[in-house]
């Protein structure tokens, strides 16, 4: 039962450009959303959250948005840099679950230059 | 940032045998760590959740008896996989939390385990 998809298995993008991330989930319990960042041979690194009383969360060139009706997240990279290139995972928990995260199946970002 | 270690970063094993993975916080003190699972392809599968000194809490599905976790120290996490099979071929990455928050999760390198 994937509660959490990001339906987009790659991406690729242009350096200088926008990147956009989405993500799906279906559990309306969830309430703490979150993104990471994965090279190869290393594990995730946080990268940016928001909780379900906001809608937008800004870091630097970061930004996540959370769609709480359509349950819909969307992680924005701009501007675009080679060292953006990696897998992003999208996570959601829930506050009464502290620490249980519900991974999307990641997103492999390509920046060209 | 926070490091957690993982050892040893890669395992071949006979089916049958038993496998010990180890998770370490190196800077902090993990009163929680966590274990998942990744298949091919698929998102990361959280598997159980042990605090320092206590028993494992294990996600519907996870066998406990197949899967030991061991959190004897708050830098020491282990899991072993006990008589492994083909089908538990597959990437274990832990992760250590000294927080109360989401965020203060720190995620070792992980394991690919195969076993033939």
């Amino acid at each position: 039962d994937q509660q959490v998809k990001q339906n987009s298995p790659s991406l690729s993008v242009q350096e200088g450009r926008i990147s956009i991330l989405n993500c799906d989930y279906t559990n309306s319990m969830f309430d703490y959303f979150l993104w990471y960042k994965k090279y190869p041979a290393e594990g995730p690194t946080f990268l940016i959250s928001i909780s379900s009383i906001k809608d937008k969360n800004e870091d630097g060139r970061f930004t996540v948005f959370l769609n709480k009706s359509a349950k819909h997240l969307s992680l924005h990279i701009v501007p675009s840099q080679p060292g953006d290139s990696a897998v992003y995972f999208c996570a959601a928990s829930r506050t009464d679950s502290w620490g249980k995260l519900q991974f999307g199946a990641g997103t492999q970002v390509v920046v060209t230059p | 940032g926070a490091v957690v270690s993982q050892h040893p970063s890669r395992v071949i094993c006979k089916s049958g045998t038993s496998v010990k993975i180890e998770c370490r916080s190196l800077d902090f003190q993990a009163t929680t760590m966590f274990w998942y699972r990744q298949f091919p392809k698929k998102s990361l599968m959280l598997m159980a959740t042990s605090n320092e000194g206590s028993k494992a809490t294990y996600e519907q599905g996870v066998e406990k008896d197949k899967f030991l976790i061991n959190h004897a120290s708050l830098t020491l996490s282990t899991l072993t996989v006990t008589s492994a099979h083909p089908e538990d071929s597959s990437f274990y990455i832990c992760s250590a939390s000294s927080g109360s928050a989401a965020d203060t999760q720190y995620f070792g390198p992980g394991t690919r385990l195969t076993v033939l």
